[in-house]
């Protein structure tokens, strides 16, 4: 079946650090990849997207590339902030057994941002 | 601006009470779905309903079932509340198709005493 492995955190970072969170995925057919962002106290939602291999999914400086030769999805930024601080998961969205959309989770990376 | 709401943010409930959570989407998405997020888990998929009053079961549905009498309303019913379903539980609706990101709600954090 479909997996997402996605790096252990705490990831801890000073501000203007850049940030890598590596995600790997396996799927059967040809799935859409995602990164959703988990404030304190919230639910999670999207923070960029790909739907095709060699895609770039770009958001509020985020950035990630769909990569189908090495099954990844890595989050990138360049320049974090104190407000990105919050919980990452990486996700991929392909047809489950019956037909149906199913989306698997990565076991999320919380990040903490240092002024 | 779209919505996902939760009928509760947090919940306290005995051992063996009947426990319903209800989740509302204002977007007109066909596809609706439940989870519970525990530390070092990720997100598990309960169940997901695909059109009105249809459902599939998904990784963990042992203990839980659900409704979905309306398109727009998808509840989570906890027939028999144990301690170990003490959890956060975060309701998700999309469009139908891979393509499409999921709206989660704010999520309802669940205390079984």
């Amino acid at each position: 079946g479909d997996s997402v492995t996605q790096m252990e955190g705490p990831v801890t970072l000073s501000e203007e650090a850049f940030l890598t969170i590596n995600c790997t995925y396996t799927a059967t057919g040809y799935p859409s990849l995602f990164w959703y962002v988990q404030y304190p106290g919230e639910g999670l939602q999207l923070l960029l997207k790909a739907t095709k291999a060699d895609d770039k999914g770009s958001n509020k400086g985020f950035e990630a590339t769909y990569r189908k030769e090495t099954t990844s999805f890595h989050l990138e930024k360049g320049s974090v902030q104190v407000s990105d601080s919050a919980v990452y998961f990486c996700a991929l969205s392909d047809h489950g057994s019956g037909g149906y959309q199913k989306v698997t989770f990565g076991t999320g990376t919380k990040l903490q941002v240092i002024p | 601006d779209v919505k996902v709401t939760q009928s509760s943010r947090y919940l306290v409930k005995r051992t063996g009470e009947k426990v319903f959570l209800e989740c509302v989407q204002d977007m007109d998405h066909e596809n609706m779905f439940w989870y519970r997020q525990d530390p070092g888990l990720g997100l598990r998929l309960i169940y997901f309903s695909y059109d009105v009053k249809m459902k599939e079961k998904g990784d963990i549905p042992e203990g839980y079932s659900v409704s979905r009498e309306k398109k727009e309303r998808f509840s989570l019913i906890l027939e028999s509340a144990s301690t170990n379903q003490t959890s956060m539980y975060l309701c998700a609706s999309t469009r139908a198709g891979v393509f499409y990101e999921q709206y989660f709600g704010p999520g309802t954090r669940l205390t079984v005493t």
